[in-house]
C-alpha cells in the first residue's frame, strides 16, 4: 500500500479556511487519492477523492500538486462540525478495495 | 439519505463466547466490508466481500471470524469464541461501484464490542 504522510494535528478558527496537507511521494499513476474524516465517536466519513485534477465538491475541494506527490484538502469556512480526524488514503485503480487507514490529522475548529 | 446501520450500538460478552454483529448495507451496493478500532488506535480492514464471498481479508480476520450475507439485506460478522483483545469498535461498509478507486465506501455508526 503506498503511504501517506499527514501532520498529527492542526488548528483552526470557525468560518476561516482550513487547509490539510498529505504528502504521498511514492504514489502511482494509477493511485487515486481519498478523503475520508471521523467525527467524535462515529464511523468514518468519504469527503473527496481525485486523480490529477483539483476537485471541489458540496463539502470540500482537493489540490493535486502537479507532480501528485502531494494533495491539500481545502474546508473554505470551518465550523465546530468539521472537527474530526481527516485521513489522507491512495487507492489503486484495479487494487485491493480495502481502506487502509493511517493515524490522520486531527482537526481542532476554535469557536 | 440512505445510510449503513449496525445493531446493536454496544455488545457486552464474556470471554469465548460467540458474538454476532449486524449490519444493513445500503440497499443497492454490492461490496461490503468490516473494519475494527481499538480504542485510541487507527481504523483497521478486516474483510471485505463480494458476490457472496470473501474478496479479501487482513491478518486479523483468522478462523474465529466469519462473515455471511444470509438474506440479501443482512451482513453479519461473527466471532467464534471471543478474546479480551477483541474489545473495538466494529464498522460495517458498503460500497456500490465495482472499484472503490472511484467509488466511496459508506461506513455504519458502528457496535462497541466489550469483552469481559
Amino acid at each position: 500500500d503506498a503511504k501517506t504522510t499527514q501532520p498529527n494535528s492542526m488548528e483552526s478558527n470557525e468560518e476561516e479556511p482550513v487547509h490539510l496537507p498529505c504528502n504521498h511521494s511514492t504514489i502511482s499513476g494509477t493511485d487515486y487519492i481519498h478523503w475520508y474524516r471521523q467525527l467524535p465517536s462515529q464511523g468514518p466519513e468519504y469527503v473527496i477523492h481525485g486523480l490529477t485534477s483539483n476537485v471541489n465538491n458540496r463539502m470540500a475541494s482537493l489540490a493535486i500538486a502537479e507532480d501528485r506527490k502531494s494533495s491539500t484538502l481545502i474546508l473554505h469556512r470551518a465550523t465546530l462540525r468539521d472537527a474530526a480526524v481527516y485521513y489522507c488514503i491512495l487507492i489503486t485503480q484495479g487494487g485491493s478495495e480495502k481502506l487502509v487507514f493511517g493515524k490522520g490529522t486531527k482537526l481542532t475548529v476554535n469557536p | 439519505e440512505p445510510e449503513v446501520t449496525q445493531t446493536p450500538s454496544h455488545q457486552v460478552t464474556q470471554m469465548g463466547q460467540e458474538v454476532i454483529l449486524r449490519c444493513v448495507p445500503i440497499s443497492n451496493h454490492l461490496y461490503f466490508y468490516w473494519y475494527r478500532q481499538i480504542l485510541g488506535q487507527k481504523v483497521e480492514f478486516l474483510v471485505s466481500f463480494y458476490n457472496n464471498e470473501i474478496s479479501e481479508k487482513s491478518e486479523i480476520f483468522d478462523d474465529q471470524f466469519s462473515v455471511e450475507r444470509p438474506d440479501g439485506s443482512n451482513f453479519t460478522l461473527k466471532i467464534r469464541s471471543t478474546k479480551l483483545e477483541d474489545s473495538a469498535m466494529y464498522f460495517c461498509a458498503s460500497s456500490g461501484g465495482l472499484a472503490s478507486s472511484y467509488n466511496e465506501q459508506f461506513f455504519g455508526p458502528g457496535t462497541r464490542l466489550t469483552v469481559l
